[in-house]
């Protein structure tokens, strides 16, 4: 079945680490996004690409990193710039009819 | 503004309808979306309608469009507990992009 893979569905980061949350999709889709989703905010982009070796940044890029070196594969860093990281992550790829979302990847720093 | 907005929670009867509201911002958007998104889970498209439709029906969801007051509805018909979720609308402004709203959390009770 096609689909979006996020992985892991949990992750704990210690303060000035560096985490990467993995995304795989099969869907042949072009374009792919990176959304962060805190309570009661909504969703809100952080990254997007619409084709591979190219990536754009979203409304809150600040302290994440991505890489799009395969149509597959958009993979986020959070680096340690980032100040608040806790949060659940979203991962989406899409054609013009919609978008189809990954699971997350629920990020908490202790 | 550019920000697509809902309000924040709807409760309702089982048995009864739903009606969940949202106003978006850009009138030269070509596609508008409602998502459902449950607990720590991805988002789930439930429907969409092109722009130059009123209205569309699937089974127990009818969504309505105003363009000219940039309102889009979301209604489910004998809602029941199952129902129970985050609903986003969403509105496709440049190609593959979406900028969502901050969700309505509906929540259905006996």
């Amino acid at each position: 079945d096609g689909g979006i893979t996020q992985s892991p569905k949990y992750l704990f980061r210690k303060e000035g680490q560096n985490v990467t949350l993995s995304c795989e999709q099969n869907l042949n889709h072009d374009a792919m996004y990176w959304y962060r989703q805190d309570p009661g905010q909504g969703l809100r982009l952080i990254y997007y690409s619409q084709i591979v070796n190219d990536f754009q940044k979203g409304d809150i890029a600040e302290g994440y990193s991505v890489s799009r070196e395969k149509k597959e594969s958009f993979p986020l860093t959070v680096t340690s710039a980032q100040k608040n990281p806790t949060a659940f992550y979203l991962c989406a790829s899409s054609t013009r009819y919609g978008y189809t979302f990954g699971s997350g990847t629920r990020l908490t720093v202790v | 503004g550019e920000d697509v907005e809902q309000s924040l929670f709807l409760s309702v009867r089982e048995g009864d309808s739903s009606v969940i509201n949202c106003t978006y911002t850009d009138s030269s958007s070509t596609y508008l979306y409602w998502y459902k998104q449950e607990p720590g889970a991805g988002l789930q498209l439930l429907t969409y309608i092109f722009s130059n439709m009123d209205m569309k029906q699937d089974q127990r969801l009818t969504v309505l469009l105003n363009k000219k007051d940039k309102h889009l509805s979301l209604r489910i018909a004998d809602t029941q507990t199952g129902d129970s979720a985050i609903y986003f609308c969403a509105e496709s402004r440049n190609t593959d992009k979406l900028i969502f709203g901050t969700g309505t959390r509906l929540q259905v009770f006996p």
